[in-house]
């Protein structure tokens, strides 16, 4: 199993543009979801998935788009880019919600920088 | 507001010894905690968890204590290794929720 994995692992856009994180898993798991780390806020939620076709906004969605038409991706779209958005993204997922078997696994991450 | 925090952002301890990683949360409606252990460049990945109906668990070196009347949990790492120098990342969960919510991390450094 390859587990969670992202792409791109860097990317460099200028403010404005707009672009896609890919993250895609092949262990079934139902629950995905989206954070963002940066220094001294830990990880942050953005989008949240509980199952193919249904998404939800986390604690910073603003700036964001998800859709989840299959149970293996959960794209991330950035709409127009602001330096704010600079950051390191995760993307996890998980078998079940809550409880014992809400143990995340993440991706490696992506690092995006907005000029 | 942060519902999880770890109000030490770093720690150096010296290999063979203890390392304590403190962590306190004001949700009461927390019920699962984990602890999460990050390389740079990589993702975080699951290190040691505990339920709200216990007060410690064990893995090996590591050791979780929760103390639910203090809204506390520390990790204890016995002994310290140089592989354990890693961000620690605290998170705890509601009943039934999915969603985490993380503290802002503690990096641990193991000194030879």
């Amino acid at each position: 199993n390859a587990g969670v994995t992202q792409t791109p692992k860097f990317q460099v856009l200028k403010t404005g543009q707009s672009m896609t994180l890919q993250c895609a898993q092949d262990m079934n798991h139902e629950y995905m979801s989206w954070y963002r780390q940066d220094p001294g806020m830990g990880l942050r939620l953005i989008h949240y998935s509980v199952g193919a076709g249904i998404t939800d906004q986390g604690e910073v969605p603003n700036g964001y788009n998800v859709s989840r038409s299959t149970t293996e991706d959960f794209p991330l779209r950035l709409l127009s880019a602001a330096p704010s958005q600079t950051s390191v993204y995760f993307c996890a997922s998980s078998y079940s919600a809550g409880g014992l078997y809400n143990e995340q696994f993440f991706g490696p991450g992506t690092r995006l920088t907005v000029l | 507001d942060q519902q999880v925090k770890q109000n030490s952002p770093s720690l150096s301890v010296q290999e063979g010894r203890i390392s304590i990683l403190n962590c306190d949360y004001t949700n009461s409606m927390f019920d699962y905690f984990l602890w999460y252990k990050k390389y740079p460049a990589e993702g975080p990945t699951f290190l040691i968890s505990i339920s709200s109906i216990k007060d410690k668990n064990e893995d090996g070196r590591f050791t979780v204590f929760l103390n639910k009347s203090a809204k506390h949990l520390s990790l204890h790492i016995v002994p310290s290794q140089p592989g354990d120098s890693a961000v620690y990342f605290c998170a705890a969960s509601a009943v039934n929720d999915y969603k985490l919510s993380f503290g802002a991390g503690t990096t641990v450094t193991v000194r030879a």
